[in-house]
């Protein structure tokens, strides 16, 4: 079982929906974060999280760190949205991050 | 955006070859890594820095090797290119460890070793 585990794999919705990301892990950890990975490549940073909520625009990320389960949110999901969003994890090291599969979102308009 | 800049951008090279990445940052972040992408294997870690000349290895280090001799540059180095190491090479930095600072990456070098 890897230590993080990311659902949905693959998720198509309408442009408009309401989007849930949902990452949980099997370690303890000091953070963890959210990245998107559009086609072509690039990876940004969106959420480095070591507890409760932040929110940047129509992202908003949550984690609950006794359920060891961080959710990323996407309200008024637009196509532009479509990408492949990570979750990766601290655990015991300050310079590894354990990785999650990704989530391939798919935003139809 | 974070100011990472990763040369070569695509690169094809034959096996046996030497090859070098070049990763420069205009952060002045402490922290730099250098990471390959691989279909079903995610984002692996090779190798890390955490300041000038003291590096570390990853995950994946086997085949590579790294050098910081500049806060502003981490340079990855493939001695003699396999097949095995054509990949995605992400460059990565952050200010302070991963276990409580974001982390930006660079824009990727695709290595093609034919």
């Amino acid at each position: 079982k890897n230590e993080v585990e990311q659902s949905p794999q693959n998720l198509t919705a309408q442009e408009g929906e309401f989007i849930t990301i949902n990452c949980s892990y099997s370690v303890g950890i000091s953070a963890l974060h959210w990245l998107q990975q559009h086609p072509g490549g690039g990876i940004v940073s969106l959420f480095m999280l070591s507890s409760g909520k932040k929110k940047h625009g129509r992202l908003i990320a949550t984690i609950n760190i006794q359920e060891k389960h961080s959710s990323l949110h996407i309200t008024a999901s637009h196509p532009r949205d479509s990408a492949v969003y990570i979750c990766a994890v601290s655990g015991d090291s300050n310079y590894q991050l354990i990785w999650g599969a990704g989530t391939k979102l798919i935003i139809k308009p | 955006d974070a100011g990472i800049t990763q040369s070569p951008r695509h690169k094809v090279t034959e096996t046996g070859t030497p090859v070098t990445l070049r990763c420069h940052q205009t952060e002045n972040h402490r922290y730099m890594y250098w990471y390959r992408q691989d279909p079903g294997h995610g984002l692996r870690l090779i190798h890390y820095s955490y300041g000038v000349k003291d590096t570390d290895k990853g995950e994946v280090s086997d085949g590579y090797s790294v050098s910081r001799s500049k806060t502003e540059d981490f340079l990855l180095t493939l001695e003699s290119a396999t097949s095995s190491q054509t990949s995605v090479y992400f460059c990565a930095i952050s200010s302070g460890t991963v276990s409580g600072n974001t982390i930006y990456f660079g824009e990727g070098s695709w290595l093609t070793v034919v």
